[in-house]
This record gives C-alpha cells, sequence and structure tokens, in this order.
C-alpha cells in the first residue's frame, strides 16, 4: 500500500540553525500538508500546499517557516532559524483531492529537537 | 472559531471490555468529523469518518456517530483488544472555500491490558 515517507526520523539541532524536514507523498496526490505537536500538546496545522502555492496557513506558520515542492516528489518543510519552542513532532500528510470523502495520509514524522 | 474536545487520557481498560472516548467540536457551518489513531512509533491514521449529520462512522468494529444537535462524534467499541492500545485522536475539516486543513483534539491515551 502506498505511504507518505519523511526523514529523518529525528532531528537535533541548535537554536539560530536551519533545518530543512523532507516528506514523500503518495505519488498521484495533489494537496499536501505539515503539521506539528508538542509534546504532550494536540496536533496542530502548519500549512497546505496545492498547485505549488501555499493554500493556507496558520498563525504558527510565520516568517521563518518555508515550504517548497522542488522536483514533484519531495515537499520539504524549512524553519530559517531554529527556536527552541520549535522542538515539536512534525508530520506531513497528503490526499488526493480536498473535501470529506478524502482521506489525508500522515508520515510517521519527524521529531525535532533544538537545542 | 473551530475547535475540538476530547476527553483526558489515560484510559485504561481490561480486554472485552467497553470504550468510550468522548469528542465534542465548535464549528461554523458543516464540517466532516474523523477519529485518527496512533500507533506507537507509527504516523496518524484514519479510523472512521463522518461527512453529514447522524451519519455512522465505522472501522475494525469502532463506531461513532455525527450528532449535530449535541455537536458530538463519541468513539465506541463493544469488545476492546490489547492491539487497540494506542492514542486516539478526534479531528474535523471545513471544507467551505479551504482545502480543509484538520483542526485535532489532544488526543486520549488508551491502554488495554490483559
Amino acid at each position: 500500500e502506498p505511504e507518505v515517507t519523511q526523514t529523518p526520523s529525528h532531528q537535533v539541532t541548535q537554536m539560530g540553525q536551519e533545518v530543512i524536514l523532507r516528506c514523500v507523498p503518495i505519488s498521484n496526490h495533489l494537496y499536501f500538508y505539515w503539521y506539528r505537536q508538542i509534546l504532550g500538546q494536540k496536533v496542530e496545522f502548519l500549512v497546505s500546499f496545492y498547485n505549488n502555492e501555499i493554500s493556507e496557513k496558520s498563525e504558527i506558520f510565520d516568517d521563518q517557516f518555508s515550504v517548497e515542492r522542488p522536483d514533484g516528489s519531495n515537499f520539504t518543510l524549512k524553519i530559517r532559524s531554529t527556536k527552541l519552542e520549535d522542538s515539536a513532532m512534525y508530520f506531513c500528510a497528503s490526499s488526493a483531492g480536498a473535501g470529506g470523502s478524502y482521506e489525508q495520509y500522515f508520515g510517521p514524522g519527524t521529531r525535532l529537537t533544538v537545542t | 472559531g473551530n475547535s475540538v474536545t476530547q476527553m483526558e487520557g489515560p484510559v485504561t481498560l481490561s480486554e472485552e471490555a467497553f470504550l468510550t472516548i468522548n469528542c465534542t467540536y465548535t464549528a461554523t457551518g458543516y464540517p466532516s468529523l474523523f477519529w485518527y489513531v496512533q500507533y506507537p512509533g507509527e504516523g496518524l491514521q484514519l479510523l472512521l469518518k463522518a461527512t453529514k449529520a447522524d451519519d455512522k462512522g465505522s472501522n475494525k468494529g469502532f463506531e461513532a456517530t455525527y450528532r449535530k444537535e449535541t455537536t458530538s462524534f463519541h468513539l465506541e467499541k463493544g469488545s476492546v483488544q490489547v492491539s487497540d492500545s494506542a492514542v486516539y485522536f478526534c479531528a474535523l475539516a471545513n471544507y467551505g472555500g479551504s482545502q480543509g486543513n484538520l483542526i485535532f483534539g489532544k488526543g486520549t491515551k488508551l491502554s488495554v491490558k490483559p
């Protein structure tokens, strides 16, 4: 069964450094998402992406964040200058369409630790 | 705004016990409702969904009914198994004019003992 993959599974970085989290969505999907879950808290929406542009973003997704689909298969989340509070599990998701009948398929997540 | 509230965990049950995890929501319009499950070390998986009022979603013995009058979508299973131990997330998506990003509850950890 097709699945969403994410790399790395765990990333440790120092405050102020740039990180890029990578995702490979399911190949025929058109809609892409990033979510995050700070330890012990709820899963929060960051950004959605369709047709090579951002569709929606939350207030968490400030100028330090960016997303890109550089080559038609990868979908990346970049954090330009990491802060301690960016430590979280980051989940990528993809779906074939947008609407109640379309499931969002999630990857296993990347645990980001900022020290 | 849109939000989801689900019962706090952890919930510990014996095998074959009845499970209820409460979920209520606040939303404008007519959202779709979901239950996702996260097994240890894995990503979120869709367990079941309902897209309109009075719909019942079901999968793997789990059920939830979309109740508009009580703005609820409680998850139930008649007889849990050890393999059901996981974290369960209630979520909603509002599609009116948007791509339908998911809004999650905090998650409820279920542990089932043999």
